[in-house]
């Protein structure tokens, strides 16, 4: 059983430029959910993907979307990056649109300048 | 806007001390609440779920509380060891999503 990775590690970027983050989720796991973690705070939702269709979203400008695959991975997409996108990407799998048993993965850095 | 807190933010301890730590979140629309550990460079670690006002559940040093009417959970360590030093998340389940809190940093001293 292979456990929930991301890519890359970490990332830089510059100021009005587009990112992709990827996921592999979880063996099993058909949901994937994205968090933002900024500097002292707590991881924040992006949103949740489920059997391909988003799922439920927070309260992120719609310049950030995603995708989930047939294989359940997952990318979340950053158009116009500004400056304060800089934080820790965490994306995290579940079984079934739930939030129960989610398995985190260990996160891509982004850094905007 | 939903809230969650925690407090302490961060927590030195010496090795061999019992430690608490607190989660407050909205007493309204509940589903859950959870706990993850968070060591540096690694995954979050999902710790428990507590759904029902009263719940303990205990693994191992590591036990929790919950308190649905007035909105808290407590996190217990008993007898802290090194490899407990950790970032502790909390996190509310409303309907569709989790809302963290901002984590209780512990380090525990030699």
């Amino acid at each position: 059983e292979t456990g929930v990775t991301q890519s890359p590690t970490h990332l830089i970027k510059t100021r009005g430029q587009q990112v992709t983050l990827r996921c592999s989720s979880q063996s099993g796991h058909n949901t994937v959910s994205w968090y933002q973690q900024a500097l002292g705070q707590g991881p924040q939702f992006i949103f949740q993907y489920y059997r391909e269709e988003e799922n439920g979203r927070g309260n992120f400008p719609p310049r950030f979307s995603g995708l989930q695959f047939p294989n359940y991975s997952s990318e979340l997409n950053v158009n116009a990056l500004e400056l304060d996108d800089s934080a820790l990407y965490l994306c995290a799998s579940s079984f079934s649109g739930g939030l129960y048993e989610q398995y985190f993965g260990p996160g891509t850095r982004l850094t905007v300048t | 806007i939903l809230n969650v807190e925690q407090s302490p933010q961060s927590l030195h301890v010496q090795e061999g001390d019992s430690t608490n730590f607190t989660c407050s979140f909205p007493s309204s629309n509940f589903y859950a609440l959870h706990w993850y550990r968070w060591e540096t460079a690694k995954s979050p670690e999902a710790l428990f779920v507590m759904t029902l006002n009263g719940d303990e559940k205990k693994k191992g040093r590591i036990s929790a509380t919950l308190n649905t009417k007035e909105g808290y959970s407590y996190l217990y360590i008993k007898g802290s060891q090194p490899e407990d030093s950790a970032t502790y998340l909390c996190a509310f389940q409303g309907a569709q999503k989790l809302v963290f809190g901002q984590g209780t940093r512990l380090t525990i001293n030699p």
